[in-house]
């Protein structure tokens, strides 16, 4: 099984490019997430889904957009990039809230 | 509002010692689970454990021991006789069952020294 799959793995971009950040599942879980992991501060939540239609916003939201058209898929878009968007981004998924996340192997993203 | 504290920044021991990892949470929901999250130096995220807010029996897996205590809202683990390949940061995380979301603690980076 595949699990959690990100794509890219490594991107540069310029400061007001946009761009796609995705995230595949093959396990058919309804839960996904999308965070970032900058020095020292963890795991911080920027936006989440429970179900194929259904999104939220997490702790840091702004700048991002998201949309889950399908059970396996939850992008994650960056509007015009920032150089405070610089960080690495995991995507996981879980078979609910009480379940364990499954993550991916991040993208590490810079912005120049 | 959900919050994780892991007070410990970073830890170094030499290997065969045992290490204690703390986390304290915040909630205000009775219903919850408390996670814990390796993080080698590879980068990548792996479950350790999972608990619920209504068991609060200790858990014991190989070198791994986990104390959950609702009085004091620490949920801590343990690596008796640590490894070099323990080394790794390691998340303590809380989860919201209805809304689905889970908040992690900053992290505790520990190194073990052979």
């Amino acid at each position: 099984n595949a699990g959690v799959t990100q794509t890219p793995k490594f991107q540069v971009l310029k400061t007001g490019q946009s761009m796609t950040l995705q995230c595949a599942q093959d396990m058919n879980h309804e839960y996904m997430s999308w965070y970032r992991q900058d020095p020292g501060m963890g795991l911080r939540l920027i936006h989440y889904s429970v179900g194929a239609g259904i999104t939220d916003q997490g702790e840091v939201p702004n700048g991002y957009n998201v949309s889950r058209s399908t059970t396996e898929d939850f992008p994650l878009r960056l509007l015009s990039a920032a150089p405070s968007q610089t960080s690495v981004y995991f995507c996981a998924s879980s078979r609910g809230g009480n379940q364990p996340q499954h993550f991916g192997d991040g993208t590490r993203l810079s912005i120049l | 509002a959900q919050k994780v504290t892991q007070a410990q920044t970073e830890i170094s021991v030499v290997e065969k010692e045992d290490v204690t990892l703390d986390c304290v949470y915040e909630t205000r929901d009775t219903t919850y689970y408390l996670f814990w999250y390796k993080q080698p130096p590879s980068g990548e995220l792996v479950f350790l454990i999972r608990r619920n807010s209504f068991d609060e029996q200790n858990e014991i897996s190989g070198r791994y021991s986990w104390n959950f205590q609702k009085s004091t809202s620490s949920f801590n683990f343990t690596i008796t006789a640590s490894q070099v390949v323990d080394s790794a940061v390691y998340f303590c995380a809380l989860s919201n069952t209805n809304a689905g979301k889970s908040t992690f603690g900053d992290g505790t980076t520990l190194t073990v020294k052979p």
